[in-house]
């Protein structure tokens, strides 16, 4: 069975910070890995994913993500924080064939003025 | 212009009544799903669907029902049997083996 563990339901930097989201992943198979975005009352926005080759993958946004199997991560980084960066994150695990994806609980950005 | 229309936006009814949300997509993909979200919790999957005449439950399908007798249509029926059905509604769409795509949802109040 795979799960997502995002450490951290709440995340606050100031504008102008590193933006660092946490995700840790657990899978029997190869992953497939995805970080999706939602701003309030939107839809889920995919920022990212990873499934096959380079480990570090770069999204929407100037963010960027690195696949690290050694330690069953899948951090999201972004070097300057912006205000319009608010919002929930959500990393998703799935694998070849799969038909579902496995959400983590989602870590709400806050941005500091 | 591509994409997955889901409607009301805003979806209001007395409870004890069966309401139906609206989920349409032009992008051919051939599954869907429905998933619900509740206030600072993740996202829970209720149905999804493969292929045309074929579904199947999710984690949460008590007291829901859906259909999908086209491949751009997958509605989902919220009946009087769902206990707590006042939560935000998103439909996905996948195509292959990666990444689903999501409608921008319904925000459904039960009184």
């Amino acid at each position: 069975a795979q799960s997502v563990t995002q450490l951290g339901s709440h995340v606050s930097v100031s504008e102008g910070a590193l933006v660092l989201l946490r995700c840790n992943y657990s899978s029997s198979v190869p992953p497939y890995l995805f970080w999706y975005v939602q701003y309030p009352n939107q839809g889920l926005q995919l920022l990212l994913k990873y499934t096959t080759g380079a480990t570090l993958v770069k999204g929407i946004n100037g963010f960027e993500a690195e696949f690290k199997k050694s330690e069953t991560s899948f951090h999201l980084t972004k070097p300057s924080a912006h205000m319009s960066d608010a919002a929930e994150y959500f990393c998703a695990v799935s694998y070849q064939g799969a038909q579902k994806l496995v959400f983590g609980q989602g870590t709400r950005l806050t941005i500091n003025p | 212009d591509g994409g997955i229309t889901q409607s009301p936006k805003y979806l209001f009814r007395k409870e004890g009544q069966n309401v139906t949300l609206s989920c349409e997509q032009n992008l051919n993909h051939d599954a869907m799903y429905w998933y619900r979200q509740d206030p600072g919790q993740g996202l829970r999957l209720i149905y999804y669907s493969q292929i045309v005449n074929d579904f199947q439950k999710g984690d949460i399908a008590e007291g829901y029902s859906v259909s999908r007798e086209k491949k751009e249509s997958f509605p989902l029926t919220v009946t009087s049997a769902q206990k707590n059905p006042t939560a935000f509604y998103l439909c996905a769409t996948r195509q292959g083996t990666y990444e689903q795509y999501f409608g921008p949802g319904t925000r459904l109040t039960v009184t």
